[in-house]
């Protein structure tokens, strides 16, 4: 079976651009969750669903970060506009409600000049 | 709000041999579930092995092991027969029943192992 697919795996921006990070989870998995990784902060969870609804997006940093997920194998992460202090790992991870166990996609590495 | 600590920034073994990495968190609940990834170069997150609160027995993955220390709030993982493959940046991880789903992470430790 495919794992988590995140696309693209990096992205260089300049400072002021739209960004959007896309991400399928694995298939039949009820839960997505978007994580960040820094140097500074670690892994800080950003939001996740539950059958496609958003149930917690606390650790979203500000308005300029919008998560969506349209459909059961969909979701995106958009920062707009983006900023150089954005720049990290965006890490996409699934699991099925049966599951204690969150799979994670190999990230997209991002960096905003 | 759970927190997980993990006190060693960086370890070495040398191949073959054991290493244990070490992990403590505080939390007030009884039932909750306890994790370690490991992260290599690749950036992947991948998932190690894997501790009900529940259960008394320790798990164990092959050459993976945890000491699960629940009155301590302990959970550390040991790996035997260390190979070059395992060198990463393993965290430990920590799950609420009760709090949603979030994932808290401690910061990391970096393993290296030499030949």
């Amino acid at each position: 079976d495919a794992g988590v697919i995140q696309s693209p795996r990096h992205e260089v921006t300049e400072m002021g651009q739209e960004v959007t990070l896309r991400c399928k989870p694995i298939s039949g998995h009820d839960y997505l969750f978007w994580y960040r990784q820094t140097m500074m902060r670690g892994l800080e969870l950003l939001i996740y669903f539950n059958n496609n609804v958003p149930i917690d997006d606390s650790g979203m940093p500000e308005d300029r970060f919008s998560a969506k997920m349209p459909n059961a194998s969909f979701s995106t992460l958009k920062i707009q506009p983006s900023e150089p202090r954005d720049s990290a790992v965006y890490f996409c991870a699934s699991r099925a409600a049966s599951n204690h166990t969150q799979y994670f996609g190999p990230g997209t590495r991002l960096t905003v000049l | 709000a759970q927190t997980v600590t993990q006190s060693q920034p960086e370890m070495s073994v040398q191949e073959a041999e054991t290493v244990t990495l070490s992990c403590t968190y505080d939390t007030s609940e009884s039932d909750y579930y306890l994790f370690w990834y490991k992260q290599p170069p690749s950036r992947q997150m991948i998932l190690v092995i894997r501790q009900e609160a529940y259960k008394q027995q320790n798990a164990t993955e092959n050459r993976f092991s945890v000491n699960f220390q629940k009155a301590a709030k302990s959970f550390s993982l040991k790996i035997s027969d260390s190979q070059l493959g395992d060198a990463a940046m393993y965290f430990c991880a920590y799950r609420s029943p009760t709090y949603g789903n979030k994932l808290v992470f401690g910061a990391g430790t970096i393993l290296r192992v030499k030949s």
